[in-house]
């Protein structure tokens, strides 16, 4: 089944505890991308990649680490997680960045920043 | 970056009525993308515009292109409770740019 999988799904920890969430797509896309989603606020890009060590910086990046050393896989780093990182996080994937084709969204990854 | 108005932000109606939601911008964009998520799930890719003034369907919910590039609009027809969740637009130009969501809610 051609999807987007990301690990863990809920996630508590307290500030300044290294983390990171993975994603992973079985879709052999090029494109894959971090979002944060929060109330009021809709989906905000924090990093994008266009292919394997390609990446770039989204709407939102401060805090956050990517990198992309094969093309499934795409994780996201918070080095030292801060309250204001507590939020609900989406990878996605395309198999292009021209945006002309579908983006599959994971499932989501609930942090909570103590 | 691109911002994107998308209104309303919720939306209490009866089942059976017509829905209508739209988007704006101030920029222009290459295509406009309509997604739905329901609770606990990542979004759902429902209708893509690939060319202003273009009108497309998919079963009871039509979108179009603003002439312009510059706004969309999602309707659903005849609601029913499955329809119930949060509708995003998105809009690619250079990158993705996501609206903040219409949340539909259907009283039985």
């Amino acid at each position: 089944e051609a999807q987007v999988t990301q690990n863990p799904r809920y996630l508590i920890t307290v500030t300044g505890k290294k983390l990171t969430v993975t994603c992973s797509q079985n879709m052999n896309h090029e494109y894959m991308s971090w979002y944060r989603q929060d109330p009021g606020l809709g989906l905000r890009q924090i990093y994008y990649s266009m292919n394997v060590e390609v990446t770039d910086k989204g709407d939102v990046p401060e805090g956050y680490k990517v990198s992309r050393k094969e093309k499934r896989n795409f994780p996201l780093i918070l080095e030292s997680p801060s309250p204001n990182q507590t939020s609900l996080y989406f990878c996605a994937s395309s198999l292009w960045a021209s945006g002309r084709d579908e983006q599959f969204f994971g499932p989501g990854t609930r942090l909570t920043v103590l | 970056g691109q911002q994107l108005n998308q209104s309303p932000q919720s939306m209490f109606i009866q089942e059976g009525e017509d829905v209508s939601m739209n988007c704006t911008s101030s920029s222009i964009f290459n295509t406009w993308l309509w997604y739905k998520q329901e609770p606990g799930e990542g979004p759902v890719l429902l209708i893509a515009l690939y060319k202003a003034g273009e009108l497309t369907s998919n079963g009871r919910l039509t979108a179009q292109f603003g002439i312009t590039r510059k706004d969309s609009f999602l309707n659903i027809s005849a609601s029913i409770p499955s329809d119930v969740g949060i509708y995003f637009c998105a809009g690619q130009y250079d990158g993705l740019t996501f609206g903040k969501g219409t949340h539909l809610i259907i009283q039985p």
